[in-house]
Order: C-alpha cells, then sequence, then structure tokens
C-alpha cells in the first residue's frame, strides 16, 4: 500500500516569508510524527499527533512553529517567518498507535530558507 | 527527558567483516529501542527493534543487544555487505511516553 507521504519535496523561501509543509500518514494509522533532521545531525523530535488526543508539542523550538491534523490525518506543519537555521529536512512518520508500533517515514521535505 | 548518544561516529569496515554501533540511553524507564537505517537521500527505515523485557534479539545478519543495567544496547551487523553502508539511528522510548528520542546516527562504511 502507499506509505507516508510528505508535499513538497523539496521548498526554497526567503528569509522571513511563511511555509506549509504537508503529510500525509498511511491509511488507519493513528499516530503521527513530525521530525526535523539537520545536516549531519539526529532526528530532532518537535510534535506529536494520537487520535483525538491534545498533540504532544513540547519538541517545537520556537512559537514560529505549528502544526495541526485534520480528521485524524493529514497533517500540516507551519513555520512562520522563516530564518535560515530552519534549513533542514523536515520528515514525517506516522504509527498504528502511539507505543512501541514502528515509525513508518516519509521522504522529507527539504526546506531552505536563503 | 530521554537523552541518547551513539558511538561511534563513523565507522569503516571490510566487506564480509563484522560491525557494531553502540548507543547509551539515560532514562532507566525507556522500555523500547528500534534501529534505523538511512540510506543516502532515503527516508530511515527500521531494521530491528527491541523491548526491555528481552535482552538479545536476531534477524539473519542483523542482531541487537540491550543491556539495562548498564543503560546501553548495541547493533552487530556480521558478514557486511557493500548495501549495508548508510546511516544508523538509535532510539529509545521511556514507557507512557510519546516522544521517540534519536541518536544523532552513524556513518557505517563497507570497503569492497
Amino acid at each position: 500500500g502507499a506509505g507516508v507521504s510528505q508535499s513538497p519535496s523539496n521548498k526554497v523561501t526567503e528569509k522571513g516569508k511563511d511555509v506549509e509543509l504537508r503529510c500525509d500518514p498511511i491509511s488507519g494509522h493513528t499516530a503521527l510524527y513530525w521530525y526535523r533532521q539537520s545536516l549531519g545531525q539526529g532526528l530532532e523530535f518537535l510534535i506529536y499527533f494520537q487520535g483525538n488526543s491534545a498533540p504532544d508539542k513540547s519538541g517545537l523550538p520556537s512559537d514560529r512553529f505549528s502544526a495541526e491534523r485534520t480528521g485524524g490525518s493529514v497533517s500540516t506543519l507551519t513555520i512562520q517567518r522563516t530564518q535560515q537555521e530552519d534549513s533542514a529536512v523536515y520528515l514525517c512518520a506516522s504509527s498504528l498507535e502511539g507505543s512501541n508500533s514502528p515509525l513508518h517515514f516519509g521522504n522529507g521535505t527539504r526546506l531552505t530558507v536563503t | 527527558g530521554e537523552n541518547v548518544e551513539q558511538h561511534p561516529s563513523t565507522l569503516s569496515v571490510q566487506e564480509g567483516d563484522s560491525a557494531v554501533i553502540k548507543c547509551t540511553y539515560s532514562d532507566s524507564a525507556s522500555n523500547y529501542f528500534p534501529w534505523y537505517k538511512q540510506e543516502l537521500g532515503k527516508r530511515p527505515q527500521l531494521i530491528i527493534d527491541i523491548r526491555s523485557n528481552v535482552g538479545e534479539k536476531k534477524d539473519q545478519r542483523i542482531a541487537v543487544t540491550l543491556n539495562k543495567t548498564a543503560k546501553h544496547f548495541s547493533l552487530h551487523i556480521t558478514e557486511t555487505q557493500p548495501e549495508d553502508s548508510a546511516v544508523y539511528f538509535c532510539a529509545a522510548r521511556v514507557y507512557g511516553n510519546n516522544r521517540l528520542a534519536f541518536g544523532k546516527g552513524n556513518q557505517v562504511v563497507v570497503i569492497p
């Protein structure tokens, strides 16, 4: 079946502009994660959604970052007033439920802020 | 929160030799430890995982061992092949917590 789909695959934006990154999880997966991967770095947790529960936003680096998940499926990560340090690959992952089910990652969105 | 560290950052091995990557974690309440493989330009993919009630798990050429007392777990790859060249990430999750904390990754290079 279809895996996790992210769009766009690449995004170049000017400093100060807002961007929206989209994630379509695997159908039936109730848990959805956003991670950020900077060059040569590990996977930095950003936010987690599980069903209808309140999201775990504890990893968002600043109030310029926000995310929502509509209808328990598609998620959008929004970065307002982008800065150069926001340049990274943003990875979305989904899993069957929030405990120890494996995470299935998308191909990511490579964001470049000029 | 949970802190995961990986050693070494880069590992080069001759084809056919074994590779071992070690991770340490900080929170003794962690109970789930997966390993992900990320090939260049591709998404991370789960290769093996272990839960805290098990000390070792094996899947063909890959094995993971867990030492809860020392709070470390290791990935073992035997009979390495060129396609094993990738970045390997370990991770840990604290029981009852949603966050899966990843290490910074190990670059494994298999020399033909």
